[in-house]
């Protein structure tokens, strides 16, 4: 199985703060690399997927980018609403495993 | 706009059986992979199941293998996830996503919610 690993776990920043996340692969994933935002009691939304395209609706403040094994999630310049968990998922081979979450939170 | 509808989740006791159901709409079903994803409570986004649009393709993780059961109709425009023998560690909300190109979870349902307790 490929073992997906995000750092770090938790992110504390403020109000137009850029914010970076990574997520590691434990083999080649090529781009198949999606991100989820989670909010509590809602379900996860799709940010971005193919590790570089951004879903539609989703604001151009988020950006990712890697190939391979390591991936990154930036936020150019965070907004309130930006304050959630994050997880990356490989869709490369089954069983599509999720990272572990970084919890982002307000400093 | 598209819609996924989790339902079918409650109270069970360990070693019994639930099924959930996923109803879908505003899509041409048929043409589409799902997925059921799972959430312990307090705890991270656990993939369990994928079924191919024709069915042809199943995978499941090695934590349900045996045990859970994916299916769809197309027909009703509807996906399936049978759960037998279920355990204490099976407790979270389970989510039904539709799948795009890459296989990302694209539409999501709110989820609904198994406890296995006795």
């Amino acid at each position: 199985d490929i073992q997906m690993t995000q750092s770090p776990s938790s992110l504390s920043a403020s109000v137009g703060d850029r914010v970076t996340i990574t997520c590691r692969a434990s083999q080649t994933i090529t781009n198949y690399l999606n991100w989820y935002q989670q909010k509590p009691g809602n379900a996860p939304k799709l940010l971005i997927f193919a590790a570089s395209i951004l879903q539609g609706g989703v604001p151009s403040r988020f950006s990712g980018s890697g190939s391979g094994t390591d991936f990154t999630l930036t936020i150019s310049s965070l907004r309130p609403e930006d304050f959630a968990t994050y997880y990356c998922q490989q869709s490369y081979s089954p069983p599509y495993t999720f990272g572990q979450g970084t919890n982002l939170e307000t400093k | 706009e598209v819609q996924v509808v989790e339902s079918g989740g409650g109270l069970v006791k360990p070693g019994g059986s639930l099924r959930l159901s996923c109803a879908v709409s505003e899509f041409t079903f048929s043409t589409y992979t799902m997925n059921w994803v799972r959430q312990a409570p307090g705890k991270g986004l656990e993939w369990i199941s994928s079924i191919s649009g024709s069915s042809d393709y199943i995978d499941y993780a090695d934590s349900v293998k045996g045990r859970f059961t994916i299916f769809r109709d197309n027909s009703k425009y509807s996906l399936y996830l049978q759960m037998n023998s279920l355990r204490v560690e099976d407790t979270a909300v389970y989510f039904c996503a539709r799948c795009g190109g890459y296989l990302e979870s694209d539409y999501w349902g709110r989820g609904t919610l198994v406890t296995v307790s006795s």
